[in-house]
């Protein structure tokens, strides 16, 4: 069974632009959620969507975004990018949404704005 | 409120010793609980979990955990450390209404 996959892995960026990140969750999969990782800030949780439907969200600015399509194959969107969005853009996702909380990760999408 | 904490920000072991992480978490309920392995420029991968079952819980690349509830901890262990192990650690916690709460990170360091 295929993994999670992300795309682009490598993306660089300039200051004010946007940004949209794919993940395709593993089949069967219906829960998938996106995470920021930096040096300084370690894992931070961004959301999470369920059955097309943001169901958690983390404390991010509204510059960060997502949806997620009737497949779960979900993006991410940055808008107005900053020089402090650098990062690697994990996603991950999960059989069901109710208390199973095992998730696959995918191997991440490494962000930098110059 | 929910939370894990990882007593270590690094360990260092020679190889061939044994390996401890430690993992205490916070929780009004019985959590589930998750040890994750971050190799660099790579994602999280499932390393063991715990889903109040067996309290010892035995996953992948030799590595186990126990689950004391008396002590509120879930240790990451392995008898003997290869250099391939060289990687951070993540301790994961998961209850309530689908809340997961991620621990800062362990790195372990490997010594030839």
């Amino acid at each position: 069974k295929a993994g999670v996959t992300q795309t682009p892995r490598y993306l660089i960026k300039t200051r004010g632009q946007q940004v949209t990140l794919s993940c395709s969750p593993i089949s069967g999969h219906r829960s998938v959620s996106w995470y920021q990782q930096t040096p300084g800030q370690g894992l931070q949780f961004l959301f999470e969507y369920f059955s097309e439907t943001q169901r958690n969200k983390g404390n991010f600015p509204g510059r960060f975004s997502g949806r997620q399509f009737s497949n779960s194959r979900s993006e991410m969107n940055v808008s107005t990018l900053e020089l402090g969005d650098s990062a690697l853009y994990l996603c991950a996702s999960r059989r069901t949404g109710n208390n199973d909380y095992e998730q696959y990760f995918g191997p991440g999408t490494r962000l930098t704005v110059t | 409120a929910q939370s894990v904490t990882q007593l270590d920000s690094h360990v260092s072991v020679s190889e061939g010793t044994p390996v401890l992480l430690r993992c205490n978490y916070s929780s009004s309920y019985s959590p589930s609980l998750f040890w994750y392995v971050q190799h660099p420029n790579k994602g999280l991968q499932l390393l063991l979990k715990y889903t109040s079952a067996a309290t010892l819980v035995k996953g992948i690349n030799g590595f186990e955990a126990e689950f004391k509830k008396s002590e509120t901890s879930f240790h990451l262990t392995k008898p003997s450390a290869h250099m391939s192990d060289a990687a951070e650690y993540f301790c994961v916690g998961g209850t309530g209404a689908n809340n997961l709460f991620f621990g800062t990170g362990t790195r372990l360091t490997v010594i030839p």
